[in-house]
């Protein structure tokens, strides 16, 4: 079956410091690759997304490439704030049934 | 445009207890999916509504069960709560049922005494 994998947490960075967080999956069909972020007490909200292989997703500096190759969608960002502390959740999922297979999620804490 | 609702967003209850947990969708979107989300299990995915009709369903036993009513709004109701029923229960709404139009509300907070 479907699976995401996530490199485990936590993650501490200094602020500014280059960020990545290794996401791998397996698919038996063609999905959208996604990461969501979650803060303290709160929902998830989508962070970008990338629908098909070689696609970029990106936004608020972070940035995603769908690498069918080597099965990754890796996250990363150049220059990481405090206010980037959160947990962060690759996906994946395919567009008829509304159904999202996550990774165990990363917690990531940036200090000043 | 407001963003999907959960209700309540704190619940206790006791083993043996049932309860019920409502979601609104933002307005337009016809999808509600739930997740639940533990430390051990991280988020699983629990069914997902389109039109009143459930689409998809996780692994869960059937004490987990849900509805949609003709306005969007769903629940999910779990009977017979055991101690591992705690956690965070998410969901989220879409337009047409699409992944790539999922959003999240804030959850409900399930604790099981």
């Amino acid at each position: 079956g479907d699976s995401v994998t996530q490199m485990e947490g936590p993650v501490t960075l200094s602020e500014e410091a280059f960020l990545t967080i290794n996401c791998t999956y397996t698919a038996t069909g063609y999905p959208s690759l996604f990461w969501y972020v979650q803060y303290p007490g709160e929902g998830l909200q989508l962070l970008l997304k990338a629908t098909k292989a070689d696609d970029k997703g990106s936004n608020k500096g972070f940035e995603a490439t769908y690498r069918k190759e080597t099965t990754s969608f890796h996250l990363e960002k150049g220059s990481v704030q405090v206010s980037d502390s959160a947990v962060y959740f690759c996906a994946l999922g395919y567009n008829q049934g509304g159904k999202l297979i996550f990774g165990q999620g990363t917690e990531l804490s940036v200090k000043p | 445009k407001a963003g999907v609702t959960q209700t309540p967003r704190y619940l206790i209850k006791t083993r043996g207890q049932q309860v019920t947990l409502s979601c609104s969708p933002i307005s337009g979107h016809r999808s509600v999916s739930w997740y639940q989300q533990t430390p051990g299990q991280g988020l699983q995915f629990l069914f997902e509504y389109f039109s009143e009709t459930q689409r998809n369903k996780g692994n869960f036993p059937g004490r987990f069960s849900g509805r949609q009513f003709s306005n969007s709004r769903s629940e999910m109701n779990v009977s017979t709560l055991e101690l591992g029923d705690s956690a965070l229960y998410l969901c989220a709404s879409g337009l047409a049922g699409g992944v790539d139009t999922q959003y999240f509300g804030p959850g409900t907070r399930l604790t099981v005494l």
